[in-house]
């Protein structure tokens, strides 16, 4: 079965801090295609990568950055120095072959 | 500038009533989905539609259903409202299928009392 696990629940990280948001998945397809979401405090869902399984590279924009690792089934996403604007949720979503499969998120506060 | 629009934004209904949200896109996608979100559960999937007329269900399809007579509407429609079905309500479209990734719309919020 296709799932996602987002361990952390919520993060608290001080402005400028680094931090990274994990995500384990588990899936019996060999190609299959890995994205993250980012929903904010107004509440829409905002498309932020898409990745598939044959591609490892890690990918970076910006201050983001993400790291696939097909041996370790993660796909984690770091944000470096972060800001305040970055208060958001965060989901690491999976397809399932008729749809996506999301995260439970992962909950991320940034304070000045 | 939105292609896909979401209505009512907000409702508030009473149990047992039967209740139809609507999803609206101007993008001419063949793909449709209607996900709720509640705290702690991330965005679970209701139904899905890959066409006119074509659905199915999705992981927590009880006590919901959905129509798709027009490429532009994917209707849901709660037939006998619970308090257990309160939750955030998104609809979103693809053009190519979820490999591809979706628009999602802004949301409904619907409370049943």
């Amino acid at each position: 079965a296709q799932k996602v696990t987002q361990a952390q629940t919520e993060i608290s990280v001080v402005e400028k801090e680094d931090v990274t948001l994990d995500c384990v998945y588990e899936t019996r397809d060999t190609t299959y295609y890995l994205f993250w979401y980012k929903q904010p405090p107004s509440g829409e869902l905002v498309f932020l990568i898409r990745r598939n399984s044959f591609d490892e590279q890690n990918e970076i924009s910006g201050r983001y950055s993400w790291n696939f690792q097909k041996s370790t089934s993660s796909f984690n996403f770091t944000i470096t120095a972060s800001q305040v604007v970055d208060s958001a949720v965060y989901f690491c979503v999976l397809n399932s072959g008729y749809a996506l499969n999301f995260g439970k998120g992962t909950s991320l506060l940034v304070t000045p | 500038d939105a292609g896909i629009t979401q209505s009512p934004r907000h409702k508030v209904t009473e149990t047992g009533t039967p209740v139809t949200l609507r999803c609206h896109q101007t993008e001419n996608h063949r793909y449709m989905y209607w996900y709720r979100q509640d705290p702690g559960h991330g965005l679970r999937l209701i139904h899905y539609s890959y066409g006119v007329k074509d659905t199915d269900k999705g992981e927590v399809s009880d006590g919901y259903s959905v129509s798709r007579s027009k490429t532009e509407d994917f209707l849901l429609t709660l037939e006998s409202a619970t308090s257990s079905q309160t939750s955030v309500y998104f609809c979103a479209i693809s053009e190519r299928g979820p490999n591809y990734g979706y628009t999602f719309g802004s949301g409904t919020r619907l409370t049943v009392v």
